[in-house]
């Protein structure tokens, strides 16, 4: 099975702290994804990446940076946290091919607190 | 971009009761359409997807969903819900065909309730 896992069920973080969410992935999957989910809005695109090293913006970037060094890990990084990114955070990763890509992966989540 | 819209933020049934979760989608172009469910505190599974081929797709725990490209429509149905069922519901679209990165839109949700 494939498995996503995120290294944080919940944190707790002060306003302004520098908070690093992680997510690995065990099926050598190219494509990985950061969302933010809150409700009434469903899920947010942060960032993702198709490769190694390789980012690319989602819908709501600002404030969330990303680091890809190795193919199996993806985090998210906020670089100067707020209470307003007290949220759901959700990891996924899917095959790179015109098919096959089609299932994405979640790992189970992170409760992110800001206080 | 595509867009998903889930017409019911709530659905509230009875046990047993048939249930129907409605999801419509823009996109001019071929695209391929999921149903994933979460429970409370936990990630998201897939249901079931549409790729290509019969429009009536069979997913797990009982669902289906139906594939309309006139309607734009992919709506999520079971004909006898159980209290397990309670979770929130997402429809999502990809980015297209011939598209290696997969990238999913998702409406906002639907939380189905199930009362006994």
């Amino acid at each position: 099975d494939v498995k996503v896992t995120q290294s944080s069920r919940y944190l707790v973080k002060r306003t302004g702290e520098k908070v690093f969410l992680e997510c690995v992935q065990d099926m050598d999957h190219e494509n990985m994804f950061w969302y933010r989910q809150d409700p009434g809005l469903g899920l947010r695109l942060i960032y993702f990446s198709y490769d190694v090293k390789m980012k690319e913006k989602g819908d709501i970037p600002e404030g969330y940076s990303v680091s890809r060094e190795k193919k199996e890990r993806f985090s998210l990084i906020l670089e100067s946290a707020s209470t307003n990114q007290t949220s759901m955070y959700l990891c996924a990763s899917s095959l790179a091919h015109p098919v096959l890509n089609t299932e994405a992966f979640f790992g189970q989540g992170t409760r992110l607190t800001v206080v | 971009a595509q867009s998903v819209t889930q017409l019911d933020s709530q659905v509230p049934v009875f046990e047993e009761a048939p249930v129907e979760l409605r999801c419509n989608y823009s996109s001019s172009v071929s695209v391929y359409l999921f149903w994933y469910v979460q429970y409370p505190n936990q990630g998201l599974q897939l249901l079931l997807k549409y790729l290509s081929g019969s429009t009536l797709v069979k997913g797990i725990n009982g669902f289906e969903a139906e594939f309309n490209k006139s309607q734009t429509s992919f709506h999520l149905r079971k004909p006898s819900v159980h209290i397990s069922d309670t979770a929130e519901y997402f429809c999502a679209v990809s980015d297209g065909r011939g598209s290696t990165l997969g990238r999913l839109y998702f409406g906002r949700g639907t939380q189905l309730t199930v009362w006994p």
